[in-house]
């Protein structure tokens, strides 16, 4: 079946850098874009930007721009959420998932979501 | 940046009642407006896409309509299970927006 799985949860000092993986089955890996989301505690969720797994072209929300990069191995199907300098503020829930149709643009379906304590 | 606005926040509701939650976005969105459920310390999980489109899977006393800049999620005979928080979501232009959420609490 169709999946995404996430890399586990991290803990992180202030100002260190943090790596979250986000792995695809069961579909054709570079015929649908991915998105990633932020959770902080108890809020809502926030839509980070998105990835073309075909071209590897990201797009970043105004407010990640500059510390978080998006990226791809196609050859194992993955993709990667780089964010730097971490700050306490990024302590939250990272969600990856599939644009499940570039006309509705919903998002179907989603990794279980990776915590990063920055702390 | 197209904002999203859901009503209420949070709602309290007995098991088979009927629920429903708003969204109003500030421009016309066609009807590029999903629907979210979220159980606790769950992902994320799609009801409702292009406004009315049940997902596959999601049961029938959950229902979507609206255009333009409003919306109505609607739950009849609400469940046990039902109880989590939704989330629209406009997919008319990046950046893919969503409302802040609706709790909706056991009364």
């Amino acid at each position: 079946q169709v999946q995404l799985v996430q890399s586990g949860s991290e803990l992180k000092k202030p100002g260190a850098s943090v790596n979250i993986s986000c792995k695809a089955s069961g579909y054709t890996f570079t015929r649908y874009s991915l998105i990633w989301v932020r959770q902080a505690p108890g809020q809502g969720l926030e839509w980070m930007g998105w990835i073309n797994t075909n071209t590897g072209n990201p797009t970043y929300a105004q407010a990640f721009r500059g510390r978080c990069v998006f990226s791809l191995d196609t050859s194992v199907n993955t993709a990667f959420l780089q964010i730097s300098s971490l700050k306490s503020e990024d302590t939250a829930i990272y969600y990856c998932a599939r644009v499940g149709s570039s006309y509705y643009n919903f998002f179907d379906p989603w990794g279980q979501g990776t915590l990063v304590i920055v702390s | 940046d197209i904002q999203m606005t859901q009503s209420p926040s949070s709602l309290s509701a007995s098991v088979g009642d009927r629920v429903t939650i708003t969204c109003r976005a500030s421009q016309s969105i066609s009807r590029s407006l999903n629907w979210y459920q979220q159980n606790p310390q769950k992902a994320p999980k799609v009801l409702i896409y292009s406004a009315s489109r049940l997902e596959s899977g999601v049961p029938s006393r959950f229902s979507g309509s609206g255009s333009g800049t409003d919306f109505i999620l609607t739950i009849t005979s609400l469940q046990p299970e039902d109880f989590a928080t939704y989330y629209c979501q406009q997919g008319y232009s990046p950046p893919w927006t969503f409302g802040q959420g609706t709790r909706v609490e056991i009364k």
